[in-house]
């Protein structure tokens, strides 16, 4: 069964530093998105991509965060500065066209230290 | 907005109790509802879905029904398994735009022998 495919699974950066989350969507899916999910709270939404750019965000994406969609497979998130608060499980997923369910890649967990 | 409220957790069952979680939602129009279940150390799976009005989603035993009148969708199970013990997400997703999903708080259930 295809499946949404997220690198590395977990990642530790020191703070300030700029990291790159990589996810690779399901092949033939059009909508992409990242959320995020502090250690023990709700998962919150943080972008949607569709047609090779931002459709809608979030207040938490600010100018820190970026997505790009670089060679048609991978979907990536990329935190400029990273800060102690940003230190959670990122997760990425991609939706087809007709079928309203997002599928969801096991994460990245992120230690901003 | 649209939102998602669970009931709080730790939920602990004995194995074969029967299980409910409660779910209720806020959203404009017609939202598609679903169930995300996340074992520990995973990621976010898909346990069911409803999209219209009195649907029944249904998966291993897990059933839930769109309920429109009174904005509910709970979760339920005649029998639990050891194996059952996770965190489960209510959510919702519209049914236009980029339909980015609204997760409620996760109830963790814990399952014991």
């Amino acid at each position: 069964e295809p499946e949404v495919t997220q690198t590395p699974s977990h990642q530790v950066t020191q703070m300030g530093q700029e990291v790159i989350l990589r996810c690779v969507p399901i092949s033939n899916h059009l909508y992409f998105y990242w959320y995020r999910q502090i250690l023990g709270q709700k998962v919150e939404f943080l972008v949607s991509f569709y047609n090779n750019e931002i459709s809608e965000k979030s207040e938490i994406f600010d100018d820190q965060f970026s997505v790009e969609r670089p060679d048609g497979s991978n979907f990536t998130l990329k935190i400029r500065s990273t800060k102690l608060e940003d230190s959670a499980m990122y997760f990425c997923a991609s939706r087809g066209h007709s079928k309203n369910i997002q599928y969801f890649g096991a994460g990245t967990r992120l230690s901003v230290l | 907005g649209d939102s998602v409220t669970q009931m709080e957790g730790p939920v602990t069952l004995s194995e074969e109790a029967f299980l409910t979680i409660n779910c209720t939602y806020t959203a404009t129009g017609y939202p598609s509802l679903f169930w995300y279940v996340q074992y520990p150390g995973e990621g976010l799976q898909l346990l069911l879905k409803a999209t219209k009005a009195d649907d029944k989603g249904s998966n291993k035993g897990f059933e839930a029904t769109y309920r429109k009148e009174t904005t509910s969708f709970h979760l339920e199970k005649g029998s639990v398994q050891v194996s059952d013990s996770a965190v489960y997400f209510c959510a919702l997703s519209p049914t236009g735009g980029y339909q980015k999903v609204t997760f409620g708080t996760g109830t963790k259930l814990q399952v014991i022998p």
